[in-house]
């Protein structure tokens, strides 16, 4: 069964810190692996998508990694803003289209 | 605009009164799924459609029933509600054509349901 593990899960950090949160998976058999942000009382965007077969992907600050061999990921954020604040999910899609979640990061970003 | 809409957003209930949380989408995706939020648990999912008429159980389904008779539509019924339904709930959605890795889900706001 598969598993995801987030590590950590909160963090604090000031404006303009450089930040990466990591994403874990037991099973390597994987269509793809996807962040998303989740705020308060909204549900959930996607941010960035890393098919299985790929090393990375970037959208503007964001950049992600995936190591599908090792079962690992990585979230890398640069120069935070209180904007970015929320709780950053990682998610494996499996058989099925089925996506087996982590518990989160829950990010603050302070001024 | 792409939306997945689900009603109602909150609700308080009592054990064993029956509820449907309704889910709709206007991207004519053909999967669909429920999902449930719960601390410490992360999200897990309840049940999942492929297609009209298509449904099967996800990780957690036991006390729960959907339909699909229509590709917008996917609501889910709890029939006799108990505390421990007591989420955060996630309706979900993706269409094809293309490969699986290719895909991204597109979530609801989020039904909060209160069992007492």
């Amino acid at each position: 069964k598969q598993e995801v593990t987030q590590i950590p899960a909160a963090l604090s950090v000031p404006e303009g810190e450089n930040l990466v949160l990591n994403c874990s998976f037991t099973d390597s058999a994987i269509y793809n692996l996807q962040w998303f942000r989740q705020d308060p009382g909204k549900g959930l965007t996607s941010l960035l998508l890393i098919q299985s077969s790929q090393r990375e992907q970037t959208s503007g600050r964001l950049n992600a990694s995936l190591d599908k061999s090792s079962g690992r990921s990585t979230l890398y954020i640069a120069a935070s803003q209180p904007g970015d604040s929320a709780t950053y999910l990682c998610a494996v899609t499996g058989t099925a289209s089925k996506l087996t979640f982590g518990t989160g990061t829950r990010l603050q970003v302070t001024l | 605009e792409a939306q997945v809409t689900q009603n109602p957003r909150y609700l308080i209930t009592v054990t064993g009164k029956k509820l449907t949380v309704t889910c709709s989408q206007n991207m004519n995706h053909e999967y669909m799924s429920w999902y449930r939020q719960d601390p410490g648990l992360g999200l897990r999912q309840i049940y999942y459609s492929m297609n009209v008429e298509v449904t099967d159980k996800g990780d957690v389904p036991e006390g729960y029933k959907v339909s699909r008779k229509e590709k917008r539509n996917f609501p889910l019924i709890l029939e006799s509600p108990s505390p421990n339904q007591t989420s955060l709930y996630f309706c979900a959605t993706h269409g094809r054509p293309g490969p699986i890795s290719q895909e991204t889900q597109y979530f609801g706001p989020g039904t909060r349901l209160l069992v007492l």
